[in-house]
């Protein structure tokens, strides 16, 4: 059984450009959250897909998009990134809407914004 | 709006010794309740979870957590911690996806 994969697992940048970060999914899982965990944080719920669609989206602006793939792998985007945006942003994934599913979490992708 | 408070930013205890984290939460209806563990460098994993039923529910590791209705709390237990047990511990509630997580215990074991 694959677990989570997150690629990359670090990557700076600088304030105004973009960022994709990639999840794979754990075999078998058709839902994908991601979350961003501040220094020092908890993590805080960006979006979630389900099939491809959005399911259920954080307190973040649009600036952080997201897709699913039909082989149910994800990617985050954040453009016109900003000093705030360093954090680790955490995937994690699921079977199903239910609200019994255990997240399975990736070892994240850790952003640093100059 | 559903929110967890972890009132503990660091913990240390000594190798053996038991241990109590807490956890309260604020949630509008029946809750869905979560104890994660993050090693540095690693992802979250799942230590235990309730959603209905019994209120004390064990998990992996030889931890154990108890949900207390009357005072919105779900603290996570172990009787005898070990030296593996140094890490990061976050409490949330809510349902799959839009988890709500607390700021999380730091705990630090001795030898």
């Amino acid at each position: 059984e694959t677990g989570v994969t997150q690629s990359p697992t670090h990557l700076i940048k600088t304030r105004g450009q973009q960022v994709t970060l990639r999840c794979s999914s754990q075999s078998g899982h058709n839902t994908v959250s991601w979350y961003q965990q501040a220094l020092g944080q908890g993590p805080q719920f960006i979006f979630q897909y389900y099939r491809e669609e959005e399911n259920g989206r954080g307190n973040f602006p649009p600036r952080f998009s997201g897709l699913q793939f039909p082989n149910y792998s994800s990617e985050l985007n954040v453009n016109a990134l900003e000093l705030d945006d360093s954090a680790l942003y955490l995937c994690a994934s699921s079977y199903g809407r239910s609200n019994t599913g255990e997240l399975f979490f990736g070892e994240g992708s850790r952003l640093t914004v100059l | 709006a559903q929110s967890v408070t972890q009132p503990d930013i660091h913990i240390t205890v000594s190798e053996g010794a038991s241990l109590e984290l807490r956890c309260n939460y604020s949630y509008g209806a029946t809750p869905y309740l979560f104890w994660y563990v993050q090693s540095p460098g690693q992802g979250l994993q799942l230590l235990l979870k309730y959603f209905s039923g019994d209120t004390l529910v064990q998990g992996i590791k030889g931890f154990e957590a108890e949900f207390k209705r009357s005072q919105s709390s779900f603290n996570l237990r172990k009787p005898s911690v070990h030296w593996s047990d140094a890490a990061e511990y976050f409490c949330a509630v809510g349902a799959l996806g839009d988890m709500r997580f607390g700021a999380g215990t730091r705990l630090t074991v001795k030898p």
